[in-house]
């Protein structure tokens, strides 16, 4: 089992550009989720889903886009990339939502010039 | 809403010392999870916690659970340089499907 893969791993973009970061596990979990870190803070939920076609809204939403098509991936989208989404990205997965522990991935790297 | 606070938010210790963390949540919790992140690397879960008053161990690591299931504490003893990293807990938040982490405690441990 690879467990939660996150590709890239690091990224640079310019300003208004958008890209996507990929998430996906291999252990059948229904709840997947996004958070950011920034510099020496915690972790802050973006998006979260509990299932396949179902995704809800964390923390601090705004400037992101999710999508659940199937159990495996969950991707994140920057819609229009800003300097203050400069941070690193953690995609997380559980069998369930509470009561359950959270497999981490690697994070994606992220810079916005 | 329900919100968790985590304090220290740092802790420098020689190494030898204890050390303890502490969480504390407004609300009743149905359970806590505890996690750490080394520098540079991603949090890896380390217990959950589920009955009030609750006392868990692992090797140097104590974890309790408040008998009001309001708060808990991870303490370690005689830390050592491998136990540097930042600890956090973990809730579950909104009806049970929105995790939220506390923000965090970071361990400098000197040897």
């Amino acid at each position: 089992n690879a467990g939660v893969t996150q590709t890239p791993k690091f990224q640079v973009l310019k300003t208004g550009q958008s890209m996507t970061l990929q998430c996906a596990q291999d252990m059948n979990h229904e709840y997947m989720s996004w958070y950011r870190q920034d510099p020496g803070m915690g972790l802050r939920l973006i998006h979260y889903s509990v299932g396949a076609g179902i995704t809800d809204q964390g923390e601090v939403p705004n400037g992101y886009n999710v999508s659940r098509s199937t159990t495996e991936d969950f991707p994140l989208r920057l819609l229009s990339a800003a300097p203050s989404q400069t941070s690193v990205y953690f995609c997380a997965s559980s069998r369930q939502p509470g009561g359950q522990p959270q497999h981490f991935g690697d994070g994606t790297r992220l810079s916005i010039l | 809403g329900q919100q968790v606070m985590q304090i220290p938010q740092y802790q420098h210790v020689q190494e030898g010392e204890d050390f303890t963390t502490y969480c504390n949540s407004s609300t009743t919790l149905s359970n806590i999870q505890w996690y750490k992140q080394r520098p540079g690397g991603h949090p890896v879960f380390l217990i959950q916690l589920v009955k009030s008053g609750e006392v868990k161990k692992q090797k140097r690591l104590t974890f309790q659970f408040g008998e009001a299931k309001k708060n808990s504490s991870l303490h370690i003893t005689a830390t050592q340089t491998t136990d540097v990293g930042t600890y956090f807990c973990k809730i579950v938040h909104n009806a049970g499907n929105m995790l939220t982490f506390g923000g965090g405690t970071r361990l400098m441990v000197k040897p």
